[in-house]
């Protein structure tokens, strides 16, 4: 039971450009959501959260947007570098217990 | 803070063998998560402690996965007859109040 969707497993954007990563979810307990980038051999990192009495959320380039009602979120990167290559995760949690993810966005930033 | 740390980072097995892994969090997080990812997937919940207390642990694998924290500090995980469906990454993590996790860059696991 996949309860947090990521439906596109590639990106790519030009450097400079807006970079928007889609996640769907299931569940509508879910009241914190979180996104993560991974480099390859490295553990996921956080980078930004919103809970749900929040429709966005903003730490610099990066701008999480929640839509409760239609249960979506999005992550903004503007300006995208290429050092945001990266996979992006989103995440989903009922009261900070357990974390539900998603299969990953293959983010790649071109030159 | 040094972060979360894992070891080790790699490990092959036998197909039978029993295996440990550990997890140090960051010092002053009180909850530690344990995760599988395999390739393709995102990080799938295994388990979880606050401080010694396992919270949750219906989803581990199978009654050959078991975790401790015994002193509400670093974890252990541990497989026990190993399979070669147990090859994966296994993640740690630890959260901050704001429930912001921070993983360890994980052990990969091959079974041979």
């Amino acid at each position: 039971d996949q309860q947090v969707k990521q439906n596109s497993p590639s990106l790519s954007v030009q450097e400079g450009r807006i970079s928007i990563l889609n996640c769907d979810y299931t569940n509508s307990m879910f009241d914190y959501f979180l996104w993560y980038k991974k480099y390859p051999a490295e553990g996921p990192t956080f980078l930004i959260s919103i809970s749900s009495i929040k429709d966005k959320n903003e730490d610099g380039r990066f701008t999480v947007f929640l839509n409760k009602s239609a249960k979506h979120l999005s992550l903004h990167i503007v300006p995208s570098q290429p050092g945001d290559s990266a996979v992006y995760f989103c995440a989903a949690s009922a009261s900070g217990n357990q974390f539900y993810f998603g299969t990953g966005t293959s983010l790649t930033v071109i030159p | 803070d040094t972060g979360v740390s894992q070891d080790p980072r790699h490990k092959i097995t036998k197909r039978g063998q029993n295996v440990t892994f550990r997890c140090d969090p960051i010092s002053e997080h009180n909850r530690l998560y344990w995760y599988r990812q395999t390739l393709g997937q995102g990080p799938e919940f295994l388990t979880y402690f606050q401080n010694e207390a396992q919270l949750e642990k219906s989803r581990l694998l199978s009654d050959r996965f078991s975790a401790e924290r015994p002193k509400g500090s670093f974890s252990t995980l541990e497989i026990q007859r190993t399979e070669q469906g147990d090859s994966a990454m296994y993640l740690c993590a630890s959260t901050n109040p704001r429930a912001e996790q921070y993983f360890g860059p994980g052990t990969r696991l091959t079974v041979t």
